[in-house]
């Protein structure tokens, strides 16, 4: 059935390094969402990608949407020990109810 | 602001009883979801519903059965509650699937006994 796979399960950096996560789906997605859960919260949404090969930032995330709209990105610039969380990507593939989220990157960062 | 919040943020329970979780949300929302939480496994949908009365199972409907009755209440009722059914509980509502976010209450971690 429908998955949306997402690696890496675990990242552990030093401040001020990169981050990326990716989420790839077996079918063509209508669109996808990112989330951010900080340890002992609940996901808080961060941003929606709509259009094929669509490109987004957010001060040091970039979000990317792949052309054939099956895989996504994002992308933490210079890690701070704010960024520290679990990322979810989650996939809607316009069917009524089909929406599914990765299993999530957890981000640990060192400072 | 959306408010979306759940009836108790620590739950303790026997193996075989009956469980109540609520949630509550204030935005008027149609649409309201159950997760559940698991390391390793993401969040994996429960049951949703799209108006009042109305409900569709998701991936893990197993175990569970949910109520809707008023737009602004969702309830998820474990009618006989096992051990593998200890997890983190997310309730989540959206004004419209798919087209906007999710907003997600604080959780309800369940433990069976």
């Amino acid at each position: 059935g429908q998955q949306v796979m997402q690696i890496p399960q675990y990242q552990h950096v030093q401040e001020g390094e990169d981050f990326t996560t990716y989420c790839n789906s077996s079918t063509t997605l209508s669109n996808i969402q990112w989330y951010k859960q900080r340890p002992g919260g609940h996901p808080v949404f961060l941003i929606q990608l709509v259009k094929s090969g669509e490109v987004k930032k957010q001060k040091r995330l970039t979000f990317q949407f792949g052309e054939a709209k099956k895989n996504s990105s994002l992308h933490i610039t210079a890690t701070q020990t704010t960024d520290v969380g679990t990322y979810f990507c989650a996939g809607y593939t316009g069917d009524f109810n089909k929406f599914y989220f990765g299993s999530g990157t957890k981000l640990n960062v060192k400072p | 602001d959306v408010k979306v919040t759940q009836s108790s943020r620590y739950l303790v329970k026997r193996t075989g009883e009956k469980v109540f979780l609520e949630c509550v949300q204030d935005m008027d929302h149609e649409n309201m979801f159950w997760y559940r939480q698991d390391p390793g496994l993401g969040l994996r949908l429960i049951y949703f519903s799209y108006d009042v009365k109305m409900k569709e199972k998701g991936d893990i409907p197993e175990g569970y059965s949910v109520s809707r009755e008023k737009k602004e209440r969702f309830s998820l009722i474990l009618e006989s509650a096992s051990t593998n059914q200890t997890s983190m509980y997310l309730c989540a509502s959206v004004l419209r699937q798919g087209l906007r976010e999710q907003f997600f209450g604080p959780g309800t971690r369940l433990t069976v006994l």
